[in-house]
This record gives structure tokens, sequence and C-alpha cells, in this order.
């Protein structure tokens, strides 16, 4: 069971850098992380994803610890529409194997 | 880009009747996957298909579930014989795979199913 660990919820004023921590310790060496972010009655949408080093798109950063047991997505400037369930996920790249956890709860705050 | 697109996207039911959800992918997209979401969780991958082709199937898909992908474009799911804890959103995505890159899921909005 290739889970994740997330804190249920968070809370980041707005303007603020989101910093969203996910532990994956048994992470074995091909599995990449990814992030997805679900906003309220949409579907999951993907945010980034990773395998040994840190990566930066248009919405966030990618922090990969050097064991790679943990990672860090980071909103630089997280806005009200940024709120959402965000999603942690470790898999082998081309599997169909994307396990959801629980996620983490990001209230942004005015 | 047009999205992936679920129809429809609220279905109330009675208990014992059958349901039939579309999912229209990317275009261009060869992976499609359904997922299963109840309050408060993650989606929970049920089926996907690599074209036309059924590579797997969850044990949460029971014999009541069908999906189809027929010439590998637009994906059916159909539940026959509706209980009550069949009530969930039922997700769509698609995904382009290519031989040595990384994938990307893109989700529908999903199907939501209320069965009374």
């Amino acid at each position: 069971d290739a889970k994740t660990t997330q804190p249920p919820s968070m809370d980041c004023a707005e303007g603020r850098a989101a910093n969203l921590p996910c532990n994956h310790s048994t992470i074995s060496g091909n599995e990449y992380v990814y992030w997805y972010r679900q906003i309220h009655s949409q579907g999951p949408q993907y945010i980034i994803h990773g395998l040994k080093n840190n990566e930066t798109n248009e919405m966030a950063s990618l922090i990969i610890t050097e064991d790679r047991k943990s990672s860090t997505l980071i909103l630089p400037h997280a806005t009200l529409r940024d709120t959402a369930v965000y999603y942690c996920i470790r898999t082998t790249s081309g599997t169909y194997k994307y396990i959801f956890g629980t996620g983490t709860r990001l209230k942004v705050l005015a | 880009d047009t999205g992936v697109s679920q129809n429809p996207r609220h279905k109330i039911t009675k208990r014992g009747q059958n349901v039939t959800f579309r999912c229209d992918p990317i275009s261009e997209h060869n992976r499609l996957y359904w997922y299963r979401q109840t309050l408060g969780q993650g989606p929970e991958f049920l089926t996907y298909f690599q074209n036309e082709a059924q590579l797997e199937k969850s044990r949460l898909l029971s014999d009541r579930f069908s999906a189809e992908r027929p010439k590998g474009s637009f994906s059916t799911l159909e539940i026959q014989r509706t209980e009550q804890g069949d009530s969930a959103m039922y997700l769509c995505a698609s995904s382009l795979i290519i031989w040595g890159s990384t994938e990307k899921l893109f989700f529908g909005s999903g199907t939501q199913l209320s069965v009374l």
C-alpha cells in the first residue's frame, strides 16, 4: 500500500506562503511524488511532481528531502482560490496505481 | 483543450435501478480511469483502460459494475441494481502515456450519484 502521511488541515493567511508537508518514509527509489488538489465540487487537479530534485512550475514548488522520506509543497503567495484539499501521492512512473489518501484541507484566510 | 467531460453531473435514482455514466476524455489521451469518491475521503481507484482495453479492475468494482471504452474514445460506467452504498461521486480521468515519460491525470468534474 503506497501510503503517504499528511496533516488533516492547515490554515494560511492570504498572500503568505503555504507550506504543505508530506511524509513518505518508505518510498522506493523509482517512485515519484505527485501533488494534486481538489477544489470543492470539482475533480482533482494536477499540481506538480518530482523524483529527487526540487521542482518549480507556475503553480507551486516541490521540495524533496535528500533522503526522499518527505516533501513539501509550497504555494508561494496563497490566494483564497487556493482553498482546497491537497493530496500527496507516491507512485512509479506510468503505473495506474495512484492511491489518494485523505489529503490536507488547506484554508486560505482573508 | 476542452478537458474531460462527464455526464450527467448529478443523478438521483431509486434503489434497484440501473444507471449509466459517460466520460469523454481529452481527445488524444490513451488512458482513461474511473474513480469513486465518498464524502471526506480521497478518490478510490475503480478501473482503467489503455485505449480500448480494460487492464485493471479494483476489488471495489463488484459484478454490478461494468465499464466500457469502445474504440478507445469515450467510456461508460454502468451500475446495475443500485444500492444505497453506491451513492458517491464518480470521477473520470484521462492521461497521455508516452513510453519513458511521466503521467499527469486530468480529471472531470464527476457525476454525483444519490441512491434513494
